[in-house]
């Protein structure tokens, strides 16, 4: 398998700009997570998915910040319009709900620049 | 709140030397997670532990679980330059959710 797959893996933008981020998880998981990772805050969960449904949003910082999981094998992370602080690196990670642990695969993340 | 606190925060030891990370977590669980990080890098499972007693070793890393005290360590062995990266802990809920809560990192650096 692949793994996680993210795109692209770096973005530099304006602020004010849509910044789109994309995930494709590994196949046959079934619950996919996005997280940010600063030197300030650490890593942070964002928001999560099970059966492609969000389940717990409650880590988006703000409405500029939207995520779809419209099948099985993609997901995406919008953040409109971007803003400086929105600067980090973004990971998606995968895994089965349902089997012996919840042993999250990691993406190799998407670094985003907002100037 | 569920809470998990990793000590030390940062950590700078000699080749050769042996050390400890620790990760104490607030609530009740059974199932504990290391991860490893090096710089620039993604998050890589290092180990699941799945019960209380649990202990799991690769190479000079050797992770352990004791759910009663709500701690699990991470023993470092001789430690070489290779081993320099940040490490994780993340502690599985399960029956709430199936998120992981991680623990702020350890920032561990090996010198000569």
């Amino acid at each position: 398998d692949a793994g996680v797959i993210q795109s692209p893996r770096h973005e530099v933008t304006e602020m004010g700009q849509e910044v789109t981020l994309r995930c494709k998880p590994i196949s046959g998981h079934n619950s996919l997570f996005w997280y940010r990772q600063t030197m300030m805050r650490g890593l942070e969960l964002l928001i999560y998915f099970n059966n492609n449904v969000p389940i717990d949003d409650s880590g988006m910082p703000e409405d500029r910040f939207s995520a779809k999981m419209p099948n099985a094998s993609f997901s995406t992370l919008k953040i409109q319009p971007s803003e400086p602080r929105d600067s980090a690196v973004y990971f998606c990670a995968s895994s089965f709900l349902g089997g012996a642990t919840y042993e999250q695969y990691f993406g190799p993340g998407t670094r985003l620049t907002v100037t | 709140e569920l809470k998990v606190e990793q000590n030390p925060l940062f950590l700078s030891m000699q080749e050769g030397k042996n050390y400890t990370i620790y990760c104490n977590y607030s609530t009740t669980s059974d199932r504990l997670y290391w991860y490893r990080q090096d710089p620039g890098k993604s998050l890589e499972s290092l180990f699941v532990l799945l019960s209380n007693g649990a202990v799991k070793q690769e190479g000079r890393l050797m992770a352990s679980l004791d759910t009663k005290a709500r701690l699990s360590t991470l023993h470092i062995t001789a430690a070489v330059h290779d081993l320099s990266a940040t490490y994780f802990c993340a502690v599985d809920l399960r029956y709430n959710t199936d998120k992981l809560i991680f623990g702020t990192g350890t920032r561990l650096q090996v010198f000569p």
